[in-house]
C-alpha cells in the first residue's frame, strides 16, 4: 500500500515564528487532507487539498501532486497551534483506503 | 464544532463489561468510519459504512461489533475488551466514501 512519511517527527517553536510541515506520499493520490489534532484529541481539518495550493489565516498549503509531497506552511505561529499535524492521503487507482502519517507534534513555547 | 458528534467523551469499562460509543453526524454524509489511535501509533481505520453497508473491517476483532441504522448515526459496540483496546475511538464521516473526512472529538476509552 502508500507510504506516507511526515517530517519532522517533532518541532518546537518560538511564539511568532514560521515553520515548514512535510508529508510524502509514495503513490499518486486522488485525496490529501491535513489535519490538526488539538490536546484533547479532536482531528480538526485544516485543508482538503489533492493539488495545488490553498491559504487559511496563517495556515497555507501546497501539494504538488507529480513530484508527490505536500506542504503546510504555519506562519507567525501561536501557542494554540501546538499539537500533533497529520496528513491523510487516499491512493488513486480503484479503491483505496485512507491511509495517516505517523504526524509532526508541534509545540509552541511562549 | 464539526457536525460530528461523539458520546461518551471518556469511558471507563471493566473486561466483563458491555458497552457502546455513539457517533452522530448532522452533515448529509452518506459514508461514517471508525478509527482507533493507540498511543505512538498511526491512526488505524477499523470499519467504513457507505450509505448504510459496511464496506470494509480491516481484520478487527470480533469484539468490536459496529452497526449504522442509518447514514447519520454509528455505533460501534463493545464487549470482552482487554487492556490493549484502550485507545482514543474517533468517528468520522465524509459525503462520499473517501472524500473530504470531518472527525468528531473521540471517545477516550480506558479498560481496566
Amino acid at each position: 500500500g502508500i507510504q506516507v512519511e511526515q517530517s519532522p517527527p517533532d518541532l518546537i517553536l518560538q511564539e511568532g515564528a514560521n515553520s515548514t510541515l512535510r508529508c510524502n506520499f509514495s503513490d499518486s493520490v486522488n485525496n490529501l487532507q491535513w489535519f490538526h489534532q488539538n490536546p484533547w484529541g479532536q482531528l480538526i481539518n485544516l485543508f482538503y487539498i489533492p493539488s495545488g495550493t490553498k491559504q487559511n489565516g496563517r495556515l497555507s498549503a501546497t501539494t504538488v501532486a507529480t513530484e508527490r509531497y505536500s506542504l503546510l506552511y504555519i506562519s507567525s505561529s501561536q501557542t494554540t497551534d501546538s499539537g500533533v499535524y497529520f496528513c491523510a492521503v487516499v491512493a488513486s487507482g480503484g479503491y483505496q483506503k485512507v491511509t495517516f502519517g505517523t504526524g509532526t507534534k508541534l509545540q509552541v513555547i511562549p | 464544532e464539526t457536525g460530528v458528534t461523539q458520546t461518551p467523551r471518556h469511558l471507563v469499562m471493566g473486561m466483563t463489561n458491555k458497552k457502546s460509543l455513539k457517533c452522530e453526524q448532522h452533515l448529509g454524509h452518506n459514508a461514517m468510519y471508525w478509527y482507533k489511535q493507540s498511543a505512538k501509533k498511526p491512526l488505524e481505520l477499523m470499519f467504513v459504512y457507505n450509505f448504510k453497508e459496511q464496506t470494509e473491517n480491516n481484520s478487527v476483532p470480533s469484539r468490536f461489533s459496529p452497526e449504522c441504522p442509518n447514514s447519520s448515526h454509528l455505533f460501534l459496540h463493545l464487549h470482552t475488551l482487554q487492556p490493549e483496546d484502550s485507545a482514543l475511538y474517533l468517528c468520522a464521516s465524509s459525503f462520499q466514501r473517501d472524500t473530504e473526512a470531518f472527525f468528531g472529538q473521540g471517545t477516550r476509552l480506558t479498560v481496566v
